[in-house]
């Protein structure tokens, strides 16, 4: 079975605070992927990688960064947390095969709240 | 910039019976896919059916199955004989089929909540 974990079920901060979100998945999956999932609004990508310290801006990046320094674990940072980053963030991640990514398998998510 | 517009947030179903959820989609490319995931109350997200667009055949997993009608533009979720177990969130999904930069993202729908009534 795939298993894509993420460091926290909920997580509360702080304005201001730096804010890490760490994944790990356990197929050697070459891509992973990071969304944030809001009511009405279904997930939305922030940021993905296809390989150890590659990285793409999805179609939200600001505010964020990430670090993928080894294969299997790809953070999500948020610089300076905002109360408009709160939200569920999901983890994903995939083969890719020929150029073609293959099916995504998800992380539980984190529940991130900024007071 | 593809688009995926789900226009049911939510549905119910009585046990036992079918329930159909819609998902329409904007693109301009000939060839991509497109799925269905589900997200249980516990959210963690998983695949419930794909369909290649290259494919006139609907596909179907057990008593998931899809109505793609391409010109159309719509992919839709059938269930039938529901569970209580298949209450959940569901997403529509859309991804290209080309390589390069795009590595395999997805574009989601708003997502529709299935309710299962015993």
């Amino acid at each position: 079975d795939v298993k894509v974990t993420q460091s926290s079920r909920y997580l509360v901060k702080r304005t201001g605070e730096k804010v890490f979100l760490e994944c790990v998945q356990d197929m050697d999956h070459e891509n992973m992927f990071w969304y944030r999932q809001d009511p009405g609004l279904g997930l939305r990508l922030i940021y993905f990688s296809y390989d150890v310290k590659m990285k793409e801006k999805g179609d939200i990046p600001e505010g964020y960064s990430v670090s993928r320094e080894k294969k299997e674990r790809f953070s999500l940072i948020l610089e300076s947390a905002s109360t408009n980053q709160t939200s569920m963030y999901l983890c994903a991640s995939s083969f890719l095969a020929g150029g073609v990514t293959d099916t995504q398998y998800f992380g539980p998510g984190t529940r991130l709240t900024v007071l | 910039a593809q688009t995926v517009t789900q226009s049911q947030p939510e549905m119910s179903v009585q046990e036992a019976e079918t329930v159909t959820l819609s998902c329409t989609y904007d693109t301009s490319e000939s060839d991509y896919y497109l799925f269905w995931y589900k997200q249980p109350p516990s959210r963690q997200m998983i695949l419930v059916i794909r369909q290649e667009a290259y494919k006139q055949q609907n596909a179907t997993e057990n008593r998931f199955s899809v109505n793609f009608q391409k010109a159309a533009k719509s992919f839709s979720l059938k269930i039938s004989d529901s569970q209580l177990g298949d209450a959940a969130m569901y997403f529509c999904a859309y991804r290209s089929s080309a390589g390069g930069t795009s590595y395999g993202k997805l574009t989601f729908g708003q997502g529709t909540i299935l309710t299962v009534h015993p």
